[in-house]
């Protein structure tokens, strides 16, 4: 199976711009999360669902919007990109019981110039 | 707040032992989990710890102390390819999982 699949590996994106990174997942969890990993900082969470039709914000949600119209699909929308946006964007997905492991995407490479 | 403090880089040498600490003060605590993430990659599960203890798997054994708030992942029969960065992560009382910044293992030959 895949996983978890992220789009675009890379991007480099104009300071203003809109951008949507995608994440879609195969495995039938029910919670769905965005990070952003920067150099010498763990992973912070920016927005997450629990379920399909639910989202919550994270650590970091300022300037980011999430949806989740259905189980698969989790995609993340910069409406104005910034500068400090600039990141490595992780999608990650688990199941709501048990252990709750969290399985990560191959991650996107966002440079905001 | 929420804390999570590791290490920001280890040196260990091929063939030996190395423990990578991780100390944590969170709101509540539902367990803590160690991943493994290599240069440009995405991170992978390691092992999880909810109950006092030592987990072993392998190579790889993780150890908590909930009292401590205290918590090791002990590496042995290092091998080149165990050159990556080691994650902490607790649990907290909303089930979300709340990060350390990593612990660079640096692996000689």
């Amino acid at each position: 199976t895949a996983g978890i699949t992220q789009a675009p590996t890379s991007q480099i994106l104009a300071a203003g711009r809109s951008m949507t990174l995608r994440c879609t997942q195969d495995m039938r969890h029910n919670a769905m999360y965005w990070y952003r990993q920067d150099l010498g900082l763990g992973l912070r969470l920016i927005h997450y669902s629990n379920t399909a039709g639910t989202t919550g914000k994270g650590e970091v949600p300022d300037g980011y919007s999430v949806s989740r119209a259905n189980t698969d699909d989790f995609p993340l929308t910069l409406a104005s990109a910034v500068p400090s946006q600039t990141s490595v964007y992780f999608c990650a997905s688990s199941d709501l019981s048990g252990v709750r492991e969290q399985f990560f995407g191959p991650g996107t490479r966002l440079t905001v110039l | 707040g929420q804390n999570i403090d590791q290490p920001t880089e280890m040196t260990a040498t091929e063939g030996a032992i190395v423990q990578i600490n991780c100390t944590y003060q969170t709101s509540g605590f539902n367990g803590l989990f160690w991943y493994q993430q290599h240069a440009g990659e995405a991170p992978t599960f390691l092992s999880y710890n909810v109950l006092d203890g030592l987990e072993e798997k392998g190579r790889f054994s993780s150890f908590l102390s909930r009292s401590k708030g205290y918590s090791y992942l002990l590496l042995k029969e290092l091998q080149m390819k165990d050159s990556a960065s080691y994650l902490c992560a607790v649990l907290d009382s909303n089930y979300q999982l709340i990060w350390g910044a990593g612990t660079k293992l640096i692996i000689k030959p």
